[in-house]
């Protein structure tokens, strides 16, 4: 059973462009929601993290927000350029149980 | 400050051999977890151990994998009588106590290889 699930699954989007990726959960039980990259041939990177108790976080060209009601959370990669061509990963998990969920990972390509 | 590290990065096994994987996690870090990544998929939790303890192994197989974090040295995933569908990136990440923060950290993985 999937408990997170990503959409799409692949992205191609222009140099500068702002790339949009989606995330779903179905337990409510979750209230931590990290965004991981991974470069082909490397671990999972921390990119950023949210909490339900606010519906945004930004970091840089990086932006989460959150839909508690919808148990929806997005990640928006603002200005894109080709380095963050990579594969994404969406994760859930609830405090202090630190099992995290992970979503399968959206693949963005970003074309010059 | 070093990283999570693993080794080793590549494993080349035949079936019905021993794996062995190890991991040391970040300094000041006693939480350990171990999450298996198949082609074209997102990382399964398998177990997550603090120093001499196995905090929680749900996601392990019930048969062939064992994992530790003994008192000293690193984390070890032993994977025994391997087969073709043990082929995977195997992740170690870690992270300070759970109380004060859910981040984790990974390690680069390692890759095992099952001819």
């Amino acid at each position: 059973q999937q408990q997170v699930k990503q959409s799409p699954q692949s992205l191609i989007v222009q140099k500068g462009g702002i790339s949009i990726i989606n995330c779903a959960y179905e337990n409510t039980a979750f209230d931590y929601f990290p965004w991981y990259q991974q470069f082909p041939g490397k671990g999972p990177a921390l990119l950023i993290a949210i909490r339900p108790d606010v519906s945004e976080k930004k970091e840089g060209r990086f932006t989460i927000s959150f839909n508690k009601s919808a148990k929806q959370f997005s990640l928006h990669i603002m200005d894109s350029q080709p380095g963050d061509s990579a594969t994404y990963f969406c994760a859930a998990a609830s405090w202090g149980n630190n099992r995290l969920a992970f979503g399968k990972g959206n693949q963005v390509v970003v074309i010059p | 400050n070093a990283g999570v590290m693993q080794n080793p990065r590549h494993l080349v096994r035949r079936r019905g051999q021993e794996a062995r994987l190890r991991c040391s996690p970040m300094k000041g870090h006693s939480h350990v977890y171990w999450y298996r990544q198949l082609p074209e998929e997102g990382l399964k939790f398998m177990v997550y151990l603090q120093k001499e303890n196995i905090i929680d192994e749900s996601g392990m197989p019930k048969e062939r994998f064992s994992a530790e974090f003994p008192k000293e040295g690193p984390s070890i995933l032993r994977i025994q009588q391997v087969v073709r569908g043990d082929s995977a990136a195997y992740f170690c990440a870690s992270s300070p106590l759970p109380r004060d923060s859910n981040e984790q950290f990974f390690g680069p993985g390692t890759r095992l290889t099952v001819l």
